[in-house]
């Protein structure tokens, strides 16, 4: 089974603070991705990132940024932390399939999801 | 990505079949139908996922209309665990490269 590991399911941190989520994959899969979950708007797409050291900005990237040094793990970094940051985070991962014609990455594999980090920022 | 249509909520007697629908009528030919579940407070949980045949595993089936516009996930023997919000989603890529957009699912209760 893919087990996609999520550093924490609760933190508390103060605004202002630097935070580090962690995520490690154990499928050996090339694409991973940070969302967050909020009442009322869904999911939201962060960052994604389908190699090492590669990352592509998703629907909402302010005020985050990514680091994938290994394939398997994926941070997902608060450089400045505020209260509109509180959130449910989610970080998943799947596998390439190919790449489509403008050389992007194509998969039509499912992802696969982390429990989650529940984050409040005070 | 096409657009799911699913209803609000549904219940289940516990041991019976869950049969939880979606419409999907502007599917085009290469987008698949994916399936997630959420129970309250962890991570989307992947179900199964067709193109065009019906699919089935250890979690569900999957049936998907001749004409593809829409689909029915089945869990055979429903238990109180399956309490979840059920996502139906249509996509080429299944998020595969660029985030995955879930609607308002069906709240699924299975009632003891």
């Amino acid at each position: 089974d893919v087990k996609v590991t999520q550093s924490s399911r609760y933190l508390v941190k103060r605004t202002g603070e630097k935070v580090f989520l962690e995520c490690v994959q154990d499928m050996d899969h090339e694409n991973m991705f940070w969302y967050r979950q909020d009442p009322g708007l869904g999911l939201r797409l962060i960052y994604f990132s389908y190699d090492v050291k590669m990352k592509e900005k998703g629907d909402i990237p302010e005020g985050y940024s990514v680091s994938r040094e290994k394939k398997e793990r994926f941070s997902l970094i608060l450089e400045s932390a505020s209260t509109n940051q509180t959130s449910m985070y989610l970080c998943a991962s799947n596998t390439e399939v190919g790449t489509q014609e403008n050389w992007a990455p194509y998969s039509n594999q499912p992802q696969h999801f982390g429990d989650g980090t529940r984050l409040s920022i005070l | 990505d096409a657009k799911t249509t699913q209803p609000t909520s549904m219940d289940c007697a516990e041991g019976r079949a869950a049969n939880l629908p979606c419409n999907h009528s502007t599917i085009s030919g290469n987008e698949y139908v994916y399936w997630y579940r959420q129970i309250h407070s962890q991570g989307p949980q992947y179900i199964i996922h067709g193109l065009k045949n019906n699919e089935t595993n250890e979690m569900a089936s999957l049936i998907i209309t001749e004409d593809r516009k829409s689909s029915t996930l089945i869990l055979p023997h429903a238990t109180l665990r399956d309490t979840a919000v059920y996502y139906c989603i249509v996509s080429y890529s299944g998020g595969g490269a660029d985030g995955l957009t879930f609607g308002k699912g069906t709240h699924l209760i299975i009632q003891p």
